[in-house]
């Protein structure tokens, strides 16, 4: 229940493409959905965030799909830089449970120039 | 966005010492501080729970004798591990979460522990 199930593994895309990963959850107490993005050897850094109570959120290239009722969240990444290659770690919390992140898997994304 | 800072970046120590890495908030006061560890390719996994004024919450299965938890300030929180072994070799993070843009953590650099 506790878990985020997150897909790909790894991503390989064309620089200009558009990179999406997709994440999954079952607790429905989960009200924040974070994506992080982590270069070898540093700490993850937060991308955007998006809540249940809208379905799609836009910051620069990067976008939030939220679909409620699968339970279902995805990034997009247009416009894919070679830049962009990282891992992607989706991530879900509750203030039920002390706001403390419960992270998916990782997917490692690589953008081919 | 915010800033939280981490010293060491990097540290390396005999088997049988003793590590303190210090997590910092460096624009904003965090009651709340995260303490993750991360092995290589793979996802963070959370540690404990650092509240200022009172004692951590520590995860199943992670040993609070091993890993003390100092959360001093609104801005400090530490991470001893007491006489490491080259098992506990690993890449801590921490995170602060930031009380005035609710649910969102910031993380730190992160530490890379090498026990010989």
């Amino acid at each position: 229940q506790q878990q985020v199930k997150q897909s790909p593994q790894s991503l390989i895309v064309q620089k200009g493409g558009i990179s999406i990963i997709n994440c999954a959850y079952e607790n429905t107490a989960f009200d924040y959905f974070p994506w992080y993005q982590q270069f070898p050897g540093k700490g993850p850094a937060l991308l955007i965030a998006i809540r249940p109570d809208v379905s799609e959120k836009k910051e620069g290239r990067f976008t939030i799909s939220f679909n409620k009722s699968a339970k279902q969240f995805s990034l997009h990444i247009m416009d894919s830089q070679p830049g962009d290659s990282a891992t992607y770690f989706c991530a879900a919390s509750s203030m039920e449970y002390g706001n403390k992140l419960v992270f998916g898997a990782g997917t490692i994304l690589r953008v081919k120039s | 966005g915010a800033v939280v800072s981490q010293h060491p970046s990097r540290v390396i120590c005999k088997s049988g010492t003793s590590v303190k890495i210090e997590c910092r908030s460096l624009d904003f006061q965090a009651t709340t501080m995260f303490w993750y560890r991360q092995f290589p390719k793979k996802s963070l996994m959370l540690m404990a729970t650092s509240n200022e004024g009172s004692k951590a919450t520590y995860e199943q299965g992670v040993e609070k004798d091993k890993f003390l938890i100092n959360h001093a300030s609104l801005t400090l929180s530490t991470l001893t591990v007491t006489s490491a072994h080259p098992e506990d070799s690993s890449f801590y993070i921490c995170s602060a979460r930031d009380p005035s843009v609710a649910d969102t953590q910031y993380f730190g650099p992160g530490t890379r522990l090498t026990v010989l």
